[in-house]
């Protein structure tokens, strides 16, 4: 079973900030928060990755709890290209490597 | 592109025929994973391998067998195929366990 909790759907106005949050209570030390995104039924796309601290790349910024148990994806200027299902996921990087997706959130950009 | 190849794009075959799925890695990655996406489902994970050796292990059915070569491709077989088999499948790599997974475009398979 996946070990995050995700919104079904979100709504977010073409420019403005989309906040995608992600509840992963039960995260161990070292298990990493991914964020993917997959458009239409194309292979799911890597957005970032993190462990505790915030991290920003050129796609987004995510945002971890000090705590740990949840985080925000944030995609600073959104357009339509950006409609997908957006999944969080966390992960223990090792060899044996079970990387299980949830349902995730399916980000609808309003024009 | 992801630098991950998948082939066929699309399969249509009957019920109780086996198949064969085909993936190349990008190069240099030593990990590839197998997922199956139902109509609106979530990926359901499949298998991993690690440079040619099983590593993980998800609901992968009896009737679904994989593997990975020495030049690191991956095949995954399905066979006594139902009408439930439809799906995408798709493959995806990375370099290694801290390293991102890299998404090829999917194998549309359609059992009828």
């Amino acid at each position: 079973d996946a070990k995050t909790t995700q919104p079904p759907s979100m709504d977010c106005a073409e420019g403005r900030a989309a906040n995608l949050p992600c509840n992963h209570s039960t995260i161990s030390g070292n298990e990493y928060v991914y964020w993917y995104r997959q458009i239409h039924s194309q292979g799911p796309q890597y957005i970032i990755h993190g462990l505790k601290n915030n991290e920003t790349n050129e796609m987004a910024s995510l945002i971890i709890t000090e705590d740990r148990k949840s985080s925000t994806l944030i995609l600073p200027h959104a357009t339509l290209r950006d409609t997908a299902v957006y999944y969080c996921i966390v992960r223990v990087n090792v060899r044996d490597d079970k990387i299980i997706f949830g349902k995730g959130t399916r980000l609808h950009i309003l024009p | 592109d992801s630098g991950v190849t998948q082939t066929p794009k699309h399969l249509i075959t009957a019920t109780g025929q086996r198949v064969t799925l085909r993936c190349s890695p990008r190069s240099g990655d030593l990990s590839v994973y197998w997922y199956q996406q139902s109509l609106d489902q979530g990926l359901q994970f499949l298998i991993q391998y690690y440079n040619g050796e099983e590593r993980a292990k998800g609901n992968i059915l009896e009737r679904f067998s994989a593997q990975q070569f020495p030049d690191l491709h991956s095949e995954l077989n399905l066979s006594s195929l139902e009408l439930g088999d439809s799906a995408l499948y798709f493959c995806a790599s990375s370099v290694g366990p801290t390293a991102p997974l890299h998404f090829g475009n999917g194998t549309r398979l359609t059992v009828t």
